[in-house]
């Protein structure tokens, strides 16, 4: 049971474009969303969060957006730069912290 | 302290071995999580301490498997009589004291296992 899910394996911009990375979650008692991005080789690194009494949280080029109702949340990344070249995940917890992460998104950011 | 260490980076044995790997959180996070990672999927929750306390496992932490965090600081994971299935990315992340949803948890860079 995939409790939370990104549906797109793959995104590919244009430098300078904005990027837009999506996750979907099933489970109403989570209360704090994350993302993270991952090199090869690497583990992963924190981005942003978002608590879920909120339903926008920006950093910088990276904003975060989170529809409850829908169980949906999003990172913006404007203007994207070949170096966000990563796999990104998004993540989700509740109570004791531990993190459920998405399947990931692969974002190519093309020069 | 620069960050979240493991040791080995890579491990290749046979199956039926035992391995065991290492973790070193940033100091003074008394919180400690370990994660499986596969191929094309994101990681998978497998336990967590608080401090020396092992408070959650994962039912994919089978009995082969066993962590330790003797001290409160680093920690082990052993994978006894190890099966290929057991191949994949081990990772290590620690967060600091606070509210225990609240915290963003900093991660190692792995270690990857190859089961022969």
């Amino acid at each position: 049971d995939q409790q939370v899910k990104q549906n797109s394996p793959s995104l590919s911009v244009q430098e300078g474009r904005i990027s837009i990375l999506n996750c979907d979650y099933t489970n109403s008692m989570f209360d704090y969303f994350l993302w993270y991005k991952k090199y090869p080789a690497e583990g992963p690194t924190f981005l942003i969060s978002i608590s879920s009494i909120k339903d926008k949280n920006e950093d910088g080029r990276f904003t975060v957006f989170l529809n409850k109702s829908a169980k949906h949340l999003s990172l913006h990344i404007v203007p994207s730069q070949p170096g966000d070249s990563a796999v990104y995940f998004c993540a989700a917890s509740q109570d004791t912290g531990k993190l459920i992460f998405g399947q990931g998104t692969t974002l190519q950011v093309k020069p | 302290d620069t960050g979240v260490s493991q040791d080995p980076r890579h491990k290749i044995t046979k199956r039926g071995q035992n391995v065991t790997f290492r973790c070193d959180p940033i100091s003074e996070h008394n919180r400690l999580y370990w994660y499986r990672q596969t191929l094309g999927q994101g990681p998978e929750f497998l336990t967590y301490f608080q401090n020396e306390a092992q408070l959650e496992k994962s039912r994919l932490l089978s009995d082969r498997f066993s962590a330790e965090r003797p001290k409160g600081s680093f920690s082990t994971l052993e994978i006894q009589r190890t099966e290929q299935g057991d191949s994949a990315m081990y990772l290590c992340a620690s967060s600091p004291r606070g509210p225990s949803s609240y915290n963003e948890q900093f991660f190692g860079p792995g270690t990857r296992l190859t089961v022969l």
